[in-house]
């Protein structure tokens, strides 16, 4: 299965400033996806980034607030824009998965808001 | 409206005895299930699957059971060991969804007690 190496693991930022959160993958995939897990909830997808096309949103969810670029089959990153105390959550990129397999992970970004 | 859903918040076992973490789900659509396990400051790491074409599927010291008449399954740990205290998300998709979702239950803290 692919290796993600995720970027940073952790940050503490200002209110009102942006984050941007990178994922590289050790193989070339398709699909990437991002995640929110906010404390004491589950995983919440953010949005499906293809390589090549913008990315889609789910409900909840604006590019303007949570823009992500796509720029090749190994790499993706997230920006987490003019923060609040409400984005403090764990942030996390994940590949399509392989049937039988699951989906892979990388390994978290803990953003704190203050 | 919660599709999948894990009603156990924290789990607490002995050492030795077996785990038994329940899901349940309101989408007969779905046909894949997934388990996996997380440490805290980790990303989810993938456990076991199962496909709704079968009731039981076994690996090593797991073994998750599909009932689709209930819209239940479980994932049985036995033993219990140390090293399984971590938190347990199921989750569910649709092999027709071409966008390979998940969808998440919100998670069961299992605690490993010496």
């Amino acid at each position: 299965s692919a290796v993600i190496s995720q970027k940073p693991s952790r940050d503490i930022c200002q209110r009102g400033t942006s984050l941007t959160i990178q994922c590289q993958v050790d193989s070339q995939v398709t699909m990437m996806f991002w995640y929110r897990q906010q404390p004491g909830q589950s995983l919440t997808l953010i949005a499906t980034a293809n390589q090549g096309s913008e990315a889609t949103y789910e409900s909840g969810f604006v590019i303007d607030k949570f823009p992500i670029s796509r720029p090749n089959l190994t790499f993706s990153t997230l920006t987490v824009s003019n923060m609040s105390p409400e984005d403090s959550s764990i942030y996390l990129c994940s590949v399509v998965p392989v049937r039988g397999g699951g989906y892979t992970f990388g390994s978290g970004t803990r953003l704190t808001v203050v | 409206d919660q599709q999948v859903k894990q009603n156990s918040p924290s789990l607490s076992v002995q050492e030795g005895r077996i785990s038994i973490l329940n899901c349940d789900y309101t989408n007969s659509m779905f046909d894949y299930f997934l388990w996996y396990k997380k440490y805290p400051a980790e990303g989810p790491t993938f456990l076991i699957s199962i496909s709704s074409i079968k009731d039981k599927n076994e690996d090593g010291r797991f073994t998750v059971f599909l009932n689709k008449s209930a819209k239940h399954l479980s994932l049985h740990i036995v033993p219990s060991q140390p090293g399984d205290s971590a938190v347990y998300f199921c989750a569910a998709s649709w092999s027709l969804d071409s966008n390979y979702q998940l969808i998440w239950g919100a998670g069961t803290k299992l605690i490993i007690k010496p």
